[in-house]
Order: C-alpha cells, then structure tokens, then sequence
C-alpha cells in the first residue's frame, strides 16, 4: 500500500538555525512527492514538488527538498529558519492506484521557530 | 497565479438546515476540484474528487447524499452539506488542479463551519 510518514509531529528550532522536515515514503514505481505549508485557520499553500529531474528540489520562501530513493525520503529544508515559518508542514504522495489523481498525506509536522 | 478562492469563509447554522461552499479557481481551469475535511491539529481527509461534468468521486465512508458535490464549470465546484448536524462542524477545503499542471493541487483558503 502507498504511504507517507512524517515521523515527527513537532519540530522546534531557533530563528537563524537551519531547519529539516522529514518525510518518508512507500510507493509502487516512480513517486510524484509535494511538500505544502498551512497557516493557522488558511488552506494549503503549495512548496514544491519532485517529479523527476534533479534530486535536490528549490521551492517557495527559501525551501528545498532531496530526493533520496535508496532511503525513500524526501526531506523539506531551509537553511535559515525565520520565526514567520512557524506552521504546519505536510508531505503528500501521488497516488497513481486506479485512475485518480488523489494524494496521500502525512499527518503532519508542526514546526515552531523561535526567536 | 494558480489561486483558488472558497465562500464563504465561515458560516454557522442550524442543525437540519443546509449549507453549501463553493470554490473557484481564479486564474486558471481547474479540470479536477477535490473537496477535503479536516479536524483541529490533524491531517487532511480527502472527501470527494469530482470532474467538471461528471459525477464526484466519493471515497469510503463519505455519504455522497450528505455532502453533494457540483463541478458544473472549469472554475467552479460546490459543496453542499445537507441536513446538517453538529458532527459535521469542521475546517473544509476545496483545491483544484488545472490542465497546465496536472501534478499541483492548489488549495482554497477553507470554510469553517460551525452546526449549532
């Protein structure tokens, strides 16, 4: 079955420090993976996403995620973290079983950045 | 680019009246809308997935005739809550994918409703 763990449901990090949201995965063929961010009481805004290409994937606000295959993750990243990331993070994966278009979420991460 | 609007953003009723929620995709067509619920600090549970044109896609355990679900143009999709009870009161989002970018969900910012 087609999963996606987010193995930390909260992360805490000092502003200025680098942070890591971690994701893992477990699909049949290919995975299609999306990072998307979500602001107290807001929808979802998207990050970024790996299709294919380049391992290492630039998005939105600084961020950027690896695609690892061997250890099936896909971590979301930031060098510097700013108290304004604090949010709740999901990881998603296609689901390709059938013929829809549905993703797969992580439970999520709630990421606290503090000053 | 790729914004998707809901309306409204909350609402409160009744229990036994109905609401519905639209969404709307603002800058782009969305060939696919999919409407999902969620409970305070959880994850998303998507509902339904529906086709401009066609009928929606429930998944397991969601009662199509409890929520009815409108995809009648390339911007626009509805959800109706009918009969509402207490248990319904939740965060609902609305997101669309468009025909440019068939890979990208983007969500709408959510109505929370409140049944009395």
């Amino acid at each position: 079955a087609q999963s996606v763990a987010q193995p930390e449901d909260q992360v805490n990090v000092a502003e200025g420090n680098p942070l890591t949201v971690k994701c893992t995965y477990s699909v049949s063929g290919n995975p299609y993976l999306f990072w998307y961010v979500q602001y107290p009481n807001r929808g979802l805004q998207f990050l970024l996403k790996y299709i294919t290409g380049d391992n290492l994937v630039k998005g939105s606000y600084g961020f950027e995620a690896e695609f690892n295959k061997s250890q099936t993750s896909f971590h979301l990243k930031k060098p510097s973290a700013l108290v304004s990331d604090s949010a709740l993070y999901f990881c998603a994966v296609r689901d390709f079983t059938g013929n829809n278009r549905k993703l797969i979420w992580g439970l999520g991460t709630s990421l606290a950045v503090n000053p | 680019g790729a914004v998707v609007s809901q309306h409204p953003s909350r609402v409160i009723c009744k229990s036994g009246t109905s609401v519905k929620i639209e969404c709307r995709s603002l800058d782009f067509q969305a060939t696919t809308m999919f409407w999902y619920r969620q409970f305070p600090k959880q994850s998303l549970m998507l509902m339904a997935t529906s086709n401009e044109g066609s009928k929606a896609t429930y998944e397991q355990g969601v009662e199509k005739d409890k929520f009815l679900i409108n995809h009648a143009s390339l911007t626009l999709s509805t959800l109706t809550v009918t009969s509402a009870h207490p248990e319904d009161s939740s965060f609902y989002i609305c997101s669309g994918e468009g025909e440019g970018d068939t890979d990208t969900q983007y969500f709408g910012p959510g109505t929370r409703l409140t049944v009395l």
